[in-house]
């Protein structure tokens, strides 16, 4: 069955950077574009990036625009998110997610808890 | 900066009817926008149940539908049940790649 499931959460210092990742499996990855979401706790979901099946297009949301990669290595079937000059509004639970039907999000992970603080 | 605003709460009787909607601060939600629904539990990833503006995802009871109204997406629940209680967020497609997730609605069944 289709399984995302991220890691590289963790406790971080402001203005530091962190790596997330996310290892597909039970689809064929490489024709699929994936999406990273997050979730501050207690609020509501924020889509952060989308990057295409090939990684040939990439968008952000405006508010990690600049400070965050979203990137994919279909060899080995996992997506990765850069997140650089890291805030204390950046803490969250990031969720990977594949691209579903008709612009949608679908296939969650359970998430990684990333926490700046000092 | 584009908002899409959801109600904040509802509450509805079992075997109930509800009709959540997801607008935007400017402008009018249509198809174009793929409008898309996801229910959320606490401690859970979200679930997605509407795509497209109103074709349910695999597994998801038909109980559940979408639909434009008026200038808004809208999700009805026919027949609420007790696990319906959670949290429902939409999505809209505002082109160039860009996704935004609405406020969300915390619906209460009882």
């Amino acid at each position: 069955q289709v399984q995302v499931v991220e890691s590289g959460g963790g406790v971080v210092q402001p203005g530091r950077s962190l790596r997330l990742s996310c290892a597909a499996s039970g689809f064929t990855f490489s024709s699929y574009g994936m999406h990273w979401v997050r979730q501050a706790p207690g609020k509501g979901l924020e889509w952060v990036a989308v990057i295409w099946y090939d990684g040939s297009k990439k968008y952000y949301a405006e508010s990690v625009k600049g400070r965050v990669t979203i990137s994919r290595d279909n060899s080995k079937n996992t997506l990765f998110l850069q997140m650089n000059t890291l805030r204390a509004e950046d803490t969250a639970v990031y969720y990977c997610a594949t691209w579903g039907s008709a612009w949608s999000i679908d296939n969650w992970g359970q998430g990684t808890l990333v926490t700046v603080s000092s | 900066q584009t908002v899409v605003t959801q109600e904040p709460s509802f509450s509805v009787s079992p075997g109930g009817t509800v009709t959540l909607t997801c607008g935007l601060s400017s402008g009018s939600v249509s198809a174009s926008h793929y409008p898309s629904w996801y229910q959320q539990t606490p401690g859970q990833p979200p679930r997605t149940l509407i795509y497209s503006t109103n074709t349910r995802s695999s597994g998801v009871p038909d109980r559940f539908s979408g639909s434009i109204v008026g200038n808004k997406a809208a999700l009805t629940i026919t027949g609420a049940q007790a696990d319906d209680e959670s949290d429902f967020f939409c999505v809209l497609y505002m082109g160039s790649g860009s996704f935004v997730f609405g406020t969300g609605t915390k619906v209460t069944v009882l």
